[in-house]
């Protein structure tokens, strides 16, 4: 099956710092990538989508400069929170749609994520 | 506005079966995804339901009324690694994935 691998899957660093988190689709292309932030007991935000050879479309609310996103290849995806501080402690999450057997629809295949604390 | 509502939490008694109810308010509809998610990891993929009716697959069914924006997850035969939260989203007109806030599943033995 699809499979995404998400790399570091935890980061501990002082405030501003910058630090990147690379996911990547191993068994397949992915055009599409998406980037979430999920705080302890609350759902998934998306934070922004990221295409292969364009510029990222972020969430309103998100800041484009402060979460840098780079999809350089048709297999990988990058994620710099630049200059990071202790309010951007979260789980970073990224995804990829992939052809799921049996269905028309894409699934999204997930990361196993990236635990980000700043100190 | 876009909204999917899906009850916070939820408890169930292992051996039994629970269902877990979904429903949505959004511009168009292109089908509903069921994810699974334990604490601490990233959510996995359940099921996909975009024509009316029950889709079995195991232990699990999701069912899918689009007449209603409504439908729910039937997990049978709990066991007790089936805590977890389980995310309800919904792909719109636009093919965005809009995301529940999840339902979180206690198992008491």
């Amino acid at each position: 099956g699809a499979v995404v691998s998400q790399h570091p899957s935890w980061v501990i660093c002082k405030s501003g710092t910058s630090v990147k988190i690379e996911c990547r689709s191993l068994d397949f292309q992915a055009t599409t990538m998406f980037w979430y932030r999920q705080f302890p007991k609350q759902s998934l935000m998306l934070m922004a989508t990221s295409n292969e050879g364009s510029k990222a479309t972020y969430e309103q609310g998100v800041e484009k400069d402060k979460f840098l996103i780079n999809h350089a290849s048709l297999t990988l995806s990058t994620l710099t929170v630049t200059s990071a501080h202790p309010e951007d402690s979260s789980f970073y999450i990224c995804s990829a749609d992939s052809p799921t057997i049996g269905i028309t629809e894409f699934a999204q295949h997930f990361g196993d994520g990236t635990r980000l604390s700043i100190l | 506005g876009q909204n999917i509502d899906q009850p916070t939490e939820m408890t169930a008694t292992e051996g039994a079966i629970v269902q877990i109810n979904c429903t949505y308010q959004t511009s168009g509809f292109n089908g509903l995804f069921w994810y699974q998610q334990h604490a601490g990891e990233a959510p996995t993929f359940l099921s996909y339901n975009v024509l009316d009716g029950l889709e079995e697959k195991g232990r699990f069914s999701s069912f899918l009324s689009r007449s209603k924006g409504y439908s729910y997850l039937l997990l049978k035969e709990l066991q007790m690694k089936d805590s977890a939260s389980y995310l309800c989203a919904v792909t719109d007109s636009n093919y965005q994935l809009i995301w529940g806030a999840g339902t979180k599943l206690i198992i008491k033995p």
